[in-house]
């Protein structure tokens, strides 16, 4: 079975803080994607890397930024966190071999910042 | 965006059939998804259609009509379990490309 997992379940930060959430997936998956989901507004793209230190915007990059360093880990970075931030962040991953090449999604991370 | 819309809830009540449907209008379409999202977990695939026509998967089918710009799933004999979001998503470009999602549909299944 396909794992995504995310570095926590809940984050509670400050306004200014630098966040980091960290995605890690174990099938050696080529494509991985930070989206976030917000009551009313469904799931919106933030980022997504097609391979190892390749990124793409998404459709609502802004305040973000993401690193992968490795192809199993791909990590979301919040510069200087915002209330407007506050939201459920969601990793997924994807192989080029799959049948439908559906995207595997890791449980969220809740981040909430005051 | 890529125009997908889905409507915001829906209920229906045990063991009864319930359709969800989905319209988009995107260039370049290479593909529908459906995901279930249970509250508070990921979503999970439920089904893809490239093709034109109804592809059926147990209690769960789902249909396209690419000239339409059309899509639905169709949920029979409801199951409490059932209650979730339902997420509409459209594939644009090549096999790789990202995924567009609607903003869900929450269906409740009452007793």
């Amino acid at each position: 079975d396909v794992k995504v997992t995310q570095s926590s379940r809940y984050l509670v930060k400050r306004t200014g803080e630098k966040v980091f959430l960290e995605c890690v997936q174990d099938m050696d998956h080529e494509n991985m994607f930070w989206y976030r989901q917000d009551p009313g507004l469904g799931l919106r793209l933030i980022y997504f890397s097609y391979d190892v230190k390749m990124k793409e915007k998404g459709d609502i990059p802004e305040g973000y930024s993401v690193s992968r360093e490795k192809k199993e880990r791909f990590s979301l970075i919040l510069e200087s966190a915002s209330t407007n931030q506050t939201s459920m962040y969601l990793c997924a991953s994807r192989g080029s071999r799959l049948v439908y090449n559906e995207q595997f999604f890791g449980p969220g991370t809740r981040l909430t910042v005051l | 965006g890529q125009n997908i819309d889905q409507p915001t809830e829906m209920t229906a009540t045990e063991g009864a059939i319930v359709q969800i449907n989905c319209t988009y209008q995107t260039s370049g379409f290479n593909g529908l998804f459906w995901y279930q999202q249970h509250a508070g977990e990921a979503p999970t695939f439920l089904s893809y259609n490239v093709l034109d026509g109804l592809e059926e998967k147990g209690r769960f089918s789902s249909f396209l009509s690419r000239s339409k710009g059309y899509s639905y799933l169709l949920l029979k004999e409801l199951q409490m379990k059932d209650s979730a979001s339902y997420l509409c998503a459209v594939r644009k470009g090549s096999t790789l490309g990202r995924l567009y999602f609607g903003r869900g549909t929450q269906l409740t299944v009452w007793p």
